[in-house]
């Protein structure tokens, strides 16, 4: 079964401190997997996705097949972070499938 | 960047009227637009999946007479909620995709707050 596992319902640090989301996936498959961010307010947007590889406002995320994980990273984060974050996953290799959501971590940077 | 633009952003109708919500992709083609509803403080939950020209692929519990989907052109798909009932008031939120390995992946209207009194 495809599945989107995000185990923290919420994270707080301190501004400054490191910080990783955790998502584990589920899918028999190529997945493509993303992680969105949603400010307060705001609509979800998209932060990051595996294939383009890139690190977007100092967050990034690796791949890692073997744990069926990809977890998003950052090493100093800030009061601006704080935001839901939700790790998603879609069927790769040409589909053109819906995106399956974790439940979301939300994330508190204290000043 | 992609932009999708969702109309309205709030409504509040009386129990058993129906109810329009429209998503459009702006700058791009969307031959599959996807439906999420998003009860507070729960993540998004699929409702159906909307291709351009055809008939809408609705998730199992989801009523297709009741969310009624319409996916008339490359960059337009209406959700109506039909006969709204206080328990249909929710987040919607419609989410439209370019082609396949295209630069923009999946991009998110601001969604609409329905209220049904």
């Amino acid at each position: 079964a495809q599945r989107v596992t995000q185990p923290e319902k919420l994270l707080s640090v301190f501004k400054g401190a490191p910080v990783e989301l955790k998502c584990n996936y589920s899918y028999s498959g190529s997945p493509e997997l993303f992680w969105y961010v949603q400010y307060s307010r705001q609509r979800l947007q998209l932060l990051l996705r595996h294939i383009s590889r890139e690190s977007i406002k100092g967050f990034t995320a690796d791949l890692n097949k073997g744990e069926t994980s990809f977890h998003l990273k950052k090493p100093f984060a800030q009061e601006e972070d704080s935001a839901m974050y939700y790790c998603a996953l879609s069927g790769g290799g040409g589909s053109q499938g819906n995106l399956i959501f974790g439940k979301g971590t939300k994330l508190s940077v204290k000043p | 960047g992609a932009v999708v633009s969702q109309h309205p952003s709030r409504v509040i109708c009386k129990s058993g009227t129906s109810v329009k919500i429209e998503c459009r992709s702006l700058d791009f083609q969307a031959t599959t637009m996807f439906w999420y509803r998003q009860f507070p403080k729960q993540s998004l939950m699929l409702m159906a999946t909307s291709n351009e020209g055809s008939k809408a692929t609705y998730e199992q519990g989801v009523e297709k007479d009741k969310f009624l989907i319409n996916h008339a052109s490359l960059t337009l798909s209406t959700l109506t909620v039909t006969s709204a009932h206080p328990e249909d008031s929710s987040f919607y939120i419609c989410s439209a995709r370019d082609r396949v390995g295209g630069p923009y992946g999946y991009t998110f209207g601001s969604g609409t707050r329905l209220t049904v009194v």
